[in-house]
């Protein structure tokens, strides 16, 4: 089926390690987005990216870094974990001038930092 | 940015009963969307809808972009119908979608 595909589905780490989420879509969209969910809350715009190429800050960037690895492929890298950054990790696409179609998520990553 | 204010934070439901969800917001509505995050944590897309209404099977949503404010209808509620509802504006800044806290509703059979 189409959609954001994410992985991994959960992660521990401990305190200092890396890590790297990925995400990939194959809807052909170009602008594609990483949000983190804390417990009672939305979602939270890390990094996006609003074609291939080219990425910009979101509301909490600090702690991530992100690379559009091409069309398809949108990473998140966590360099040196902490336990603040225990969340959700949602994934998303969208194509820009198709809004009726609103965003696609992808299942989200459980990230657990101890 | 835009606040966003959903009501009621909890509702408890048996099946059958109807419910409606209420989300306000502090700035003027630009690209309003419902989205109900299951139980597994998956986040759908329900209606985009910045104004008027529109319907799906028993879900139904009204944005008055006037008064800055739109409805969730949710008709003969079912337990697959649990989760997270959230209403979310898109803003002017590419990308940066300002969410509510979101409606917990639990169907009970």
């Amino acid at each position: 089926n189409a959609g954001v595909t994410q992985t991994p589905k959960f992660q521990v780490l401990k305190t200092g390690q890396s890590m790297t989420l990925q995400c990939a879509q194959d809807m052909n969209h170009n602008s594609m987005y990483w949000y983190r969910q804390d417990p009672g809350m939305g979602l939270r715009l890390i990094y996006y990216s609003a074609s291939e190429g080219t990425t910009d800050k979101g509301e909490v960037p600090n702690g991530y870094n992100v690379s559009r690895l091409n069309k398809r492929e949108f990473s998140l890298r966590l360099e040196s974990a902490a336990p603040s950054q225990t969340s959700v990790y949602f994934c998303a696409s969208r194509q820009p001038g198709q809004v009726i179609y609103g965003y696609t998520f992808g299942s989200g990553t459980r990230l657990t930092v101890v | 940015g835009i606040q966003v204010e959903q009501s009621p934070p909890d509702l408890i439901l048996q099946e059958g009963a109807n419910s409606t969800l209420r989300c306000n917001f502090s700035d003027s509505v630009n690209n309003l969307q419902w989205f109900h995050q299951n139980p597994w944590g998956q986040l759908i897309n329900l209606f985009y809808i910045p104004s008027g209404t529109k319907q799906n099977g028993r879900l139904s949503a009204t944005t008055v972009a006037t008064e800055r404010y739109s409805l969730l209808y949710i008709s003969s509620s079912q337990t697959t119908d649990s989760g997270v509802y959230f209403c979310v504006d898109r803003g002017s800044t590419l990308g940066r979608l300002y969410f509510g806290r979101g409606t917990q509703l639990t169907v009970w059979p």
